[in-house]
């Protein structure tokens, strides 16, 4: 019973270095987001995907591009890494209403240096 | 836009007192979600409150929403050590996506 799993859980980047963060879920959940948590701001929505094939931008999407190729699958990429982009990034899926709220992977520690 | 405010932002209470945790939303909605999170931990699930008056309790906590007021309270009774963590409330008001909109988070520490 994996729920949501995210890779990697670490990661240090170079300034202008891309890379791509992979969420998955085994739930068959039609909504993915994902979410980046900074201190003293609870955490911000980047993008989401309302089901396979579909994308929409969040709060704070500049910096950040995502896909969703697969239903189970939701990747969010950085083409040139910025410091300010420092975080913690949690994927989370939830099925269609009824909601019952999301569950969430274990999230990414990511450092931009 | 709506925001979601949560307080205190941080709380240290002895063990066997009682506190309670307030989230206050600027937009109508009767979807608000508590969850709990461990340092260097995800995210856990704690109540799904779905409706005006709603009331749900687990153990020493109880949380419940009042949808006129658009307030959502955490109730901690009688606190031990195993609850210090950070409680965030979360609020969905319906939009495409169900996204939900996170409070700041309270974090919460209970001491001897």
């Amino acid at each position: 019973n994996a729920g949501v799993t995210q890779t990697p859980k670490f990661r240090v980047l170079k300034t202008g270095q891309s890379m791509t963060l992979l969420c998955a879920q085994d739930m068959n959940h039609e909504y993915m987001y994902w979410y980046r948590q900074d201190p003293g701001m609870g955490l911000r929505l980047i993008h989401y995907s309302v089901g396979e094939g579909t994308t929409a931008k969040g709060e704070v999407p500049d910096g950040y591009n995502v896909s969703r190729l697969k239903k189970q699958n939701f990747l969010l990429g950085l083409e040139s890494a910025a410091p300010s982009q420092t975080s913690v990034y949690f994927c989370a899926s939830s099925s269609t209403p009824p909601h019952y709220g999301y569950t969430f992977g274990s999230g990414t520690r990511l450092t931009v240096v | 836009e709506l925001k979601v405010e949560q307080n205190p932002l941080f709380l240290s209470m002895q063990e066997g007192k009682n506190y309670t945790i307030y989230c206050n939303y600027s937009t109508t909605s009767d979807r608000l979600y508590w969850y709990r999170q461990d340092p260097g931990k995800s995210l856990e699930s704690l109540f799904v409150l779905l409706s005006n008056g709603a009331v749900k309790q687990e153990g020493r906590l109880m949380a419940s929403l009042d949808t006129k007021a658009r307030l959502s309270t955490l109730h901690i009774t009688a606190a031990v050590h195993d609850l210090s963590a950070t409680y965030f409330c979360a609020v969905d008001i319906g939009s495409s996506g169900d996204k939900l909109t996170f409070g700041t988070g309270t974090r919460l520490a209970v001491r001897p």
